[in-house]
């Protein structure tokens, strides 16, 4: 396994403005997750895909977020009109279904000025 | 809903201490419990899970007893290492969903 990857590592913003970040599940892992982790707080879930199905969405995911995974492979995040608040570190998991244990990508911190 | 609470951190200990890093839980019937690691400027790595009450899981010299009597699942390590400093996630996968309900993290600093 060469891990889940995430691009970019960094992106900073102005606020109003949209961004797309990018995750690379591991190889064969059917399932994809999407959480967001504030300075000093641990992850909250935003979404979940099984395949190219989206079957989960948080509270926290406003109609600014979207998020597809079109070929059931990678999937990408995109925040529209930015603001201050989400400013945060977006992490991607994946796991093998029905092994119940996710494996996090090095995450997108993103910083909107 | 699904809730874990850890105990607030920083721990500072000195190299070869005991580790004891307190994780209850609050969820509806059997969920799977996970410790995860993040060291600094590095992504989360999973670093024990249990999936049923009494199960132990362990690695790397840290251990965990799932305990559904006291809804907890504290990590515990005999001898910590300068290497070992980092963030420590508790977190479980209850039966409602997929997603993990993760605590707030506990900061662990050793000093040699």
């Amino acid at each position: 396994d060469t891990g889940v990857s995430q691009n970019p590592r960094h992106k900073i913003t102005k606020r109003g403005q949209n961004v797309t970040f990018r995750c690379d599940p591991i190889s064969e892992h059917n399932r994809l997750y999407w959480y967001r982790q504030t300075l000093g707080q641990g992850p909250e879930f935003l979404t979940y895909f099984q395949n190219e199905a989206q079957l989960e969405k948080s509270r926290l995911l406003s109609d600014r977020f979207s998020a597809e995974r079109p070929k059931g492979s990678f999937s990408t995040l995109e925040i529209q009109r930015t603001e201050q608040g989400d400013s945060a570190m977006y992490l991607c998991a994946s796991e093998r279904g029905g092994h119940d244990t996710q494996y996090f990508g090095p995450g997108t911190r993103l910083t909107v000025l | 809903g699904d809730s874990v609470t850890q105990m607030e951190g920083p721990v500072t200990l000195s190299e070869e201490a005991f580790l004891t890093i307190n994780c209850t839980y609050t969820a509806t019937g059997y969920p799977s419990l996970f410790w995860y690691v993040q060291y600094p400027g590095e992504g989360l790595q999973l670093l024990l899970k249990a999936t049923k009450a009494d199960d132990k899981g362990s690695n790397k010299g840290f251990e965990a007893t799932y305990r559904k009597e006291t809804t907890s699942f504290h990590l515990e390590k005999g001898s910590v290492q300068v290497s070992d400093s980092a963030v420590y996630f508790c977190a479980l996968l209850g039966n409602a969903g997929n997603m993990l309900t993760f605590g707030g993290g506990t900061r662990l600093m050793v000093k040699p």
